[in-house]
């Protein structure tokens, strides 16, 4: 059973699109966040949520905005794509500090390029 | 300021050569956690280890082993007689608490190369 998963895998799209990448984890976790890793490999949070609400929100441009219908589903959306926001977008999900701050599990990531 | 320093970012090593990679952090609170990732070529994040701050024993892991030290702020892991498939980046990362769930920190990573 795949514990975090992400759709799309690939994402090609042209500036000005919109899209979306969808995340849903399967293991009862609390908390999701979505990343940005640039060329550089450079791991940067972007949101993250616990029960439904944003508790974490980076300098992130409001073109970005995470949606979550329920505890298990952390979707991306993207406004008005930007040649810089191709990236590689991880989700991820955590059990809550209070649980013992367990490790975060990863999805396999959306490769985004904006052409 | 960063609060995970990894200072090394590029590393390459001969095949059965010992490598340590380091990791340095910063926090004020008295309860946090740290972690390493291992990022292979493949492009997933894949846990290697946890410690919480109230456990300074150091962990072995087959060829992997993890000294953390909390005088010196650091958790440097190592890994001894090093193979191929361990050519990847490495990445430490630090939790804080933070409101009503955690935050977490992520080094810039190191690359590690290593040479059959």
């Amino acid at each position: 059973d795949t514990a975090v998963s992400q759709t799309p895998k690939y994402l090609v799209t042209q500036m000005g699109n919109d899209k979306s990448i969808k995340c849903e984890q399967n293991l009862g976790h609390d908390t999701m966040y979505w990343y940005k890793q640039d060329s550089k490999k450079f791991l940067k949070i972007m949101f993250s949520y616990n029960n439904k609400e944003l508790i974490i929100n980076e300098t992130v441009p409001n073109r970005f905005s995470p949606k979550s219908p329920d505890k298990a589903h952390l979707n991306l959306h993207i406004n008005s794509l930007e040649l810089g926001d191709s990236a590689v977008y991880f989700c991820a999900s955590s059990q809550p500090f209070t649980q013992g701050a367990l490790e975060q599990f990863f999805g396999p990531g959306t490769r985004l390029t904006v052409l | 300021a960063q609060k995970v320093t990894q200072a090394q970012t590029e590393i390459s090593v001969v095949e059965k050569e010992d490598v340590t990679l380091d990791c340095v952090y910063e926090t004020r609170d008295t309860t946090y956690y740290l972690f390493w990732y291992k990022q292979p070529p493949s492009g997933e994040l894949v846990f290697l280890i946890r410690r919480n701050s109230f456990d300074e024993q150091n962990e072995i892991s087959g060829r992997y082993s993890w000294n953390f030290q909390k005088s010196t702020s650091s958790f440097n892991f190592t890994i001894t007689a090093s193979q191929v498939v361990d050519s990847a980046v490495y990445f430490c990362a630090l939790s804080e608490e933070f409101r009503t769930g955690n935050q977490f920190y992520f080094g810039t990573g190191t690359s590690l190369t290593v040479i059959p």
